[in-house]
């Protein structure tokens, strides 16, 4: 069983939908949470960054993190076009020697 | 604006063959790391180094080896290519532990 799991998709929605992905963890000492947005032939960048439990939102996006269940999700409300992207979880311990990425997710929105 | 820069962008190499992958960061970090991305693997980490004049293995650093050169340069080496090898390597830059990572645009390796 892999440390990070993460649904590959890949996923499609039209433009307005809300999107819903998600990733779940085994190892319950993860303490920091993050999702990056990876466009095709780029490096990942930084989209949301979270520490612990809880939700944070930012425009369109908001991050839920659940330790409890041991379960992150990102929501996109409104989705665009322009958010056609793979989406990676990562999520680390105390520093990021120890980042663990999901396979990422990759999102299609249509016109 | 340059952030982290990676050459070369494309790369082909025969089994057994050399090469050293470049990375030079403009952000004035201390912590580099050079990581691997495979088709349903996700990105996982080859070496990282904490400050200048350190270097640590990290997930999968069988294969390679890495330079830090100076603080904002840090360099990925393979020996002897192998198929194994052919992927996407990203260098990624972080001033302070748990800050999030900045990544360059990639190089793309094919080892035929």
């Amino acid at each position: 069983q892999k440390e990070v799991e993460q649904d590959p998709g890949p996923l499609s929605v039209p433009e307005g939908a809300i999107v819903s992905l998600n990733c779940t963890y085994s190892n319950s000492a993860f303490q920091y949470f993050m999702w990056y947005r990876q466009y095709s032939r780029k490096g990942p960048e930084l989209l949301m960054y979270t520490y612990s439990s809880g939700n944070k939102e930012d425009g369109r996006f908001t991050a839920q993190v659940d330790k409890s269940s041991k379960y992150i999700s990102l929501f996109i409300r409104d989705s665009q076009p322009s958010d056609s992207a793979t989406y990676l979880c990562a999520m680390t311990l105390y520093n990021n020697n120890d980042m663990r990425f999901g396979a990422g997710t990759r999102l299609t929105v249509k016109p | 604006n340059a952030g982290v820069t990676q050459t070369p962008k494309f790369q082909v190499l025969k089994t057994g063959q050399s090469m050293t992958l470049q990375c030079a960061q403009d952000m004035n970090h201390n912590s580099m790391y050079w990581y691997r991305q495979d088709p349903g693997m996700g990105l996982r980490l080859i070496y990282y180094s904490a400050s200048e004049g350190t270097t640590d293995k990290g997930e999968v650093p069988n294969g390679y080896n890495v330079s830090r050169l100076n603080k904002r340069e840090f360099s990925l080496r393979l020996e002897s290519a192998a198929p194994s090898q052919t992927s996407v390597y990203f260098c990624a830059s972080t001033g302070t532990d748990n800050s999030p990572l900045h990544f360059g645009n990639g190089t793309r390796l094919t080892v035929t």
